[in-house]
């Protein structure tokens, strides 16, 4: 049981390029997420899904897309990297809404760099 | 929509002693609280976690207190270790049925330095 995991651990970007990162999670959850950490920002949720095939805006949507086509995966796409959208991208998993007291699961994170 | 404010930025303890990190949320409608602690290039892992309907809740030498009138809640760390280094944030979400999704807004996080 592997947890949440994220695919890659690092990567260097050009201003301009594009990349996906990949989340995936053996829990069988049905609630995805998508955050950002920034120094002295905390997290900020990007993108999330409450379901195969749903996806919803979060704080910071600008610049991102994202797809949830298999339950256990959700990719976060860049489609014009900005050297503001350097940051640690953290994916998280949980059952159910937050207000339910369901525990967000976080992945390792992937540490973007973009020059 | 929600706003968490999160004091202090840093904090510096002696071990053994008590650490109280303190949070703020601007919706009245929040009801739950959790706490996340991360550690240096590690991922955020919840340690503890309130409903509106609580006062407080304990696991062992973590606490957390709410003070819905006031719209705020702490945590306690009693009798620190140095492992209890790390950064630490408070969350706030609303959720209803049918309503609100209930997405965690967090606070910008306490960094804990415990010296031995």
């Amino acid at each position: 049981n592997a947890g949440v995991t994220q695919t890659p651990k690092f990567r260097v970007l050009k201003t301009g390029q594009s990349m996906t990162l990949l989340c995936a999670q053996d829990m069988n959850h049905e609630y995805m997420y998508w955050y950002r950490q920034d120094p002295g920002m905390g997290l900020r949720l990007i993108h999330y899904s409450v379901g195969e095939g749903t996806t919803a805006k979060g704080e910071v949507p600008d610049g991102y897309n994202v797809s949830r086509l298999k339950k256990q995966n959700f990719l976060l796409g860049l489609e014009s990297a900005a050297p503001s959208q350097t940051s640690v991208y953290f994916c998280a998993s949980s059952y159910g809404p937050a207000g339910v007291q369901e525990t967000q699961y976080f992945g390792p994170g992937t540490r973007l760099l973009v020059l | 929509g929600e706003n968490v404010e999160q004091h202090p930025s840093t904090l510096s303890v002696q071990e053994g002693d008590s650490a109280v990190i303190k949070c703020t949320y601007s919706d009245s409608a929040s009801n739950y609280f959790p706490w996340y602690k991360q550690e240096l290039g590690k991922r955020p892992q919840l340690i503890i976690d309130i409903r509106s309907n609580v006062g407080e809740k304990k696991d062992q030498r973590i606490a957390v207190t709410l003070n819905k009138t006031a719209k705020h809640f702490s945590l306690h760390i009693t009798e620190t270790q140095p492992e209890d280094s790390a950064v630490y944030f408070c969350a706030a979400s609303i959720w209803n049925y049918g309503g609100s999704q209930g997405n965690l807004i967090f606070g910008k996080g306490t960094k804990l330095s415990v010296k031995p």
